[in-house]
């Protein structure tokens, strides 16, 4: 069975703050890609990043940086220096074979002036 | 990148109305596309997946003759609330993929129901 598992319900930072969003997942395909998008309240989602499961490596992109560690099957975000446009809802993906993408519960941040 | 549309993006209707909603791929063929449904501060639920020419694969739970699903194009894939009720208010996001992007959908930016 395929699971994403986003413990945080909701996360309150400070501005400038550094703030780490959790993501688990579960599957047992060999192959599959997992992607972080972002909810702002407009509710069009913003695609952040995807990883496909052969490729461990870290990815910094400018505030944001991504570790992802199948031995623990974790894709954490991190946002570096958070800003009040950071408040959004984060979703973290899972796909699997033929294209079937599922959601964790989500990740509601809010970041403070 | 590729973009998805939907029209419309926001529609109110009274109970026992039906309404469609449209996803349309603007810049490429989309052989696959997904309907999603999203309540209020929960996540995308997966309602159906449509092949073009086919008839769409619905997730369990969801009923078919409920949420019609049309994908006709390569480009266009309709939902389809049929006699809709209070209860089907909620936030619908389509999704699409096809030959030219490599594994990854791309969502549109979702269609707000609301039924009186």
């Amino acid at each position: 069975a395929q699971k994403v598992t986003q413990a945080q319900t909701e996360i309150s930072v400070v501005e400038k703050e550094d703030v780490t969003l959790d993501c688990v997942y579960e599957t047992r395909d060999t192959t599959y890609y997992l992607f972080w998008y972002k909810q702002p309240p407009s509710g069009e989602l913003v695609f952040l990043i995807r990883r496909n499961s052969f490729d461990e490596q870290n990815e910094i992109s400018g505030r944001y940086s991504w570790n992802f560690q199948k031995s623990t099957s974790s894709f954490n975000f991190t946002i570096t220096a958070s800003q009040v446009v950071d408040s959004a809802v984060y979703f973290c993906a899972l796909c699997t074979g033929g294209f079937k993408t599922i959601f964790g519960a989500g990740t509601r941040l809010f970041v403070k002036a | 990148g590729a973009v998805v549309s939907q029209h419309p993006s926001w529609v109110i209707c009274k109970s026992g109305t039906s309404v469609k909603i449209e996803c349309r791929s603007l810049d490429f063929q989309a052989t696959t596309m997904f309907w999603y449904r999203q309540f209020p501060k929960q996540s995308l639920m997966l309602m159906a997946t449509s092949n073009e020419g086919s008839k769409a694969t619905y997730e369990q739970g969801v009923e078919k003759d409920k949420f019609l699903i049309n994908h006709a194009s390569l480009t266009l894939s309709t939902l389809t609330v049929t006699s809709a009720h209070p209860e089907d208010s909620s936030f619908y996001i389509c999704s699409a993929e096809g030959p030219t992007t490599y594994n990854e959908q791309f969502f549109g930016p979702g269609t707000r129901l609301t039924v009186l």
